[in-house]
């Protein structure tokens, strides 16, 4: 059964580095999000992304977030300079028609 | 804005009774769709059933099945014979239908199933 990947399965990285979360969606998906969830609350939509460009933001995705998929396989999310607050987990998720497979998620941990 | 409320923090069941997850929303969409998924421990987000609101009839997926009161705006997440593997976290969500189609989700129940 075909499923969204997500590298890497967990991150650590120092207040104010930028880094790159990867995105493998399914492979005849055309709709693309990135959730985020802080420890013991809930998820909270981030971005989605559907025909090469941002369908809709969140008030969370402020300046310091990006998405891309550069090489039409990859979604990415980066995160030019993190915060503390940006500890989380993040999902991708990718649908065809209206049902999003989440990937197993990536745990960020910014120190 | 869409709100989704889920009012019962955490729930326990004893193995192979019923239990019942509360949800109610708030739109004023008439096109939209109600999700339950399930989170284990281990973090990943499983779809455990979906229902379209213009749909009267309530979804059902082998164990799973719903109470869907379009009316009343709620959303309840019915779980027969229930199985250790149940043990998780349970989340409501709600998609307007159209336009981003994202997720808005509640703030989850977690449920224990006990031997």
């Amino acid at each position: 059964e075909p499923e969204v990947t997500q590298t890497p399965s967990h991150q650590v990285t120092q207040m104010g580095q930028e880094v790159i979360l990867r995105c493998v969606p399914i492979s005849n998906h055309l709709y693309f999000y990135w959730y985020r969830q802080i420890l013991g609350q809930k998820v909270e939509f981030l971005v989605s992304f559907y025909n090469n460009e941002i369908s809709e933001k969140s008030e969370i995705f402020d300046d310091q977030f990006s998405v891309e998929r550069p090489d039409g396989s990859n979604f990415t999310l980066k995160i030019r300079s993190t915060k503390l607050e940006d500890s989380a987990m993040y999902f991708c998720a990718t649908s065809l028609w209206n049902e999003q497979f989440f990937g197993p998620g990536t745990r960020l941990t910014v120190l | 804005a869409q709100t989704v409320t889920q009012s019962q923090p955490e729930m326990s069941v004893q193995e192979a009774e019923t239990v019942t997850l509360s949800c109610t929303y708030d739109t004023s969409e008439n096109n939209y769709y109600l999700f339950w998924y399930k989170q284990p421990p281990s973090r990943q987000m499983i779809l455990v059933i979906r229902q379209e609101a213009y749909k009267q009839q309530n979804a059902m997926e082998n164990r799973f099945s719903v109470n869907f009161q379009k009316a009343a705006k709620s959303f309840s997440l019915k779980i027969s014979d229930s199985q250790l593997g149940d043990t998780a976290m349970y989340f409501c969500a709600f998609m307007i239908k159209g336009g981003s189609e994202k997720l808005v989700f509640g703030k989850g129940t977690k449920l224990t199933v006990n031997p």
